[in-house]
């Protein structure tokens, strides 16, 4: 059974520092693996999607790494802004089905 | 292009009762999945819907239950309303296709009392 971790469950940085998340998975046999933000009380956003075949995707300040064979990602936020707090999750689509597998979410809080 | 809404935003229930969440699709987009989001916690699959019929089911009992429109628009209900239940609920759009990234309505806020 696939089961996605992520760590930490919260953080709090001072405005402009680099941060990573990390997301960890136990079964890699995966289609792809999808980053979201997630704003209180709303929806979730679509970062950026690796599909199995990619190592990293990026999109402005923001890297994802995949590594399926340890089964883990990092998400890399270069020079936060205090913009970018929000719950981050990653999650897998598993060869076995279509259903996306989330972790439970880091917390970030980047302080002006 | 019309993103993925979903109504009502809030709702407050009582424990037995019925409710009917609903959600527009992405213009365009033909599958549909809802996920229910407790407090602090990741959303988990309930199911999907392609064309009209049921395309896989997440771990939750016979009382949740679905319906997917000609239109794509889509609808989760649930009988025998529960204090757990109380959560936010997500639907969620695509293309077919596992590499297709889903996009997510605001959901909807119910609270069972």
């Amino acid at each position: 059974k696939q089961e996605v971790t992520q760590i930490p469950a919260a953080l709090s940085v001072p405005e402009g520092e680099n941060l990573v998340l990390n997301c960890s998975f136990t079964d890699s046999a995966i289609y792809n693996l999808q980053w979201f933000r997630q704003d209180p009380g709303k929806g979730l956003t679509s970062l950026l999607l690796i599909q199995s075949s990619q190592r990293e995707q990026t999109s402005g300040r923001l890297n994802a790494s995949l590594d399926k064979s340890s089964g883990r990602s990092t998400l890399y936020i270069a020079a936060s802004q205090p913009g970018d707090s929000a719950t981050y999750l990653c999650a897998v689509i598993s060869n076995q089905g279509g259903k996306l597998i989330f972790g439970q979410g880091t917390e970030l809080s980047v302080k002006p | 292009e019309t993103g993925v809404t979903q109504s009502p935003t809030h709702l407050i229930k009582t424990r037995g009762q019925q409710v009917t969440l609903r959600c527009s699709s992405q213009s365009g987009h033909n599958t549909v999945s809802w996920y229910q989001q407790a407090l602090g916690q990741g959303p988990q699959f309930i199911f999907q819907y392609y064309r009209e019929e049921e395309n896989g089911r997440g771990n939750f009992p016979p009382r949740f239950s679905g319906l997917q429109f000609p239109n794509y628009s889509s609808e989760l209900n649930v009988n025998a309303l529960e204090l757990d239940d109380s959560a936010l609920y997500l639907c969620a759009s695509s293309h077919p296709g596992h590499n297709s990234p889903l996009h997510f309505g605001n959901g909807t806020r119910l609270t069972v009392t």
